[in-house]
């Protein structure tokens, strides 16, 4: 089973670009997760979304857009990137309660902006 | 909103010596989490603890769910070099945000050969 899958893996922008950011799971699970992670900070949400057509903002959503037009993906995107968005950009799944299992994560997205 | 204080922050240990972590909040939660972060990798589910009280062993890990919900420990025996990595808890309440994980800071292991 592939799981989540994130791509890109690597991407440099420059300040101002756009980009999306991929998320595919094949899990037929309800709910997706968008965080971004930075040193010392943990895990932050971005924006996450309990099924197809319908997404919510979490905790640091300013400057990220999201998309949930088919269940198995959520797309992420950056309309004008600021160098503050260098991270590494985590996607995440999980069952309708999320809780027999936690989430399942994807390997990353590391993006800089310069 | 609800936050999680994950200590230590980061160790440096020797290869064979156990290690402890904890998790502390200042409200309940119903279901307590452990992850492990690989470098490189995203997070992967180590245990999930579901009842107060609950002490749960996988291999060489032990984690235990704090009776009064609001914290919960993992240890590790003998460690080695393979348990390099980040751990974070997270902590969930049904119903809550549609039960979205509140994560710790993560403690980074570190281990001599």
């Amino acid at each position: 089973n592939a799981g989540v899958t994130q791509t890109p893996k690597f991407r440099v922008l420059k300040t101002g670009q756009s980009m999306t950011l991929l998320c595919a799971q094949d899990m037929n699970h309800e709910y997706m997760y968008w965080y971004r992670q930075d040193p010392g900070m943990g895990l932050r949400l971005i924006h996450y979304s309990v099924g197809e057509g319908t997404t919510a903002k979490g905790e640091v959503p300013d400057g990220y857009n999201v998309s949930r037009l088919k269940k198995q993906n959520f797309l992420l995107g950056l309309e004008s990137a600021a160098p503050s968005q260098t991270s590494v950009y985590f996607c995440a799944s999980s069952t309708r309660s999320g809780t027999l299992r936690g989430y399942t994560f994807g390997s990353g997205t590391r993006l800089t902006v310069v | 909103g609800q936050q999680l204080n994950q200590s230590p922050q980061s160790m440096f240990i020797q290869e064979g010596e156990d290690v402890s972590m904890n998790c502390t909040s200042s409200s309940i939660f119903n279901t307590w989490l452990w992850y492990k972060q690989d470098p490189g990798e995203g997070p992967v589910l180590l245990i999930a603890l579901y009842k107060a009280g609950e002490l749960t062993s996988n291999g060489r890990l032990t984690a235990q769910f704090g009776i009064t919900r609001k914290d919960s420990f993992l240890n590790i025996s003998a460690s080695i070099p393979s348990d390099v990595g980040i751990y974070f808890c997270a902590g969930q309440n049904y119903g809550g945000s549609q039960g979205n994980l509140i994560f710790g800071k993560g403690t980074k292991l570190s281990v001599k050969p």
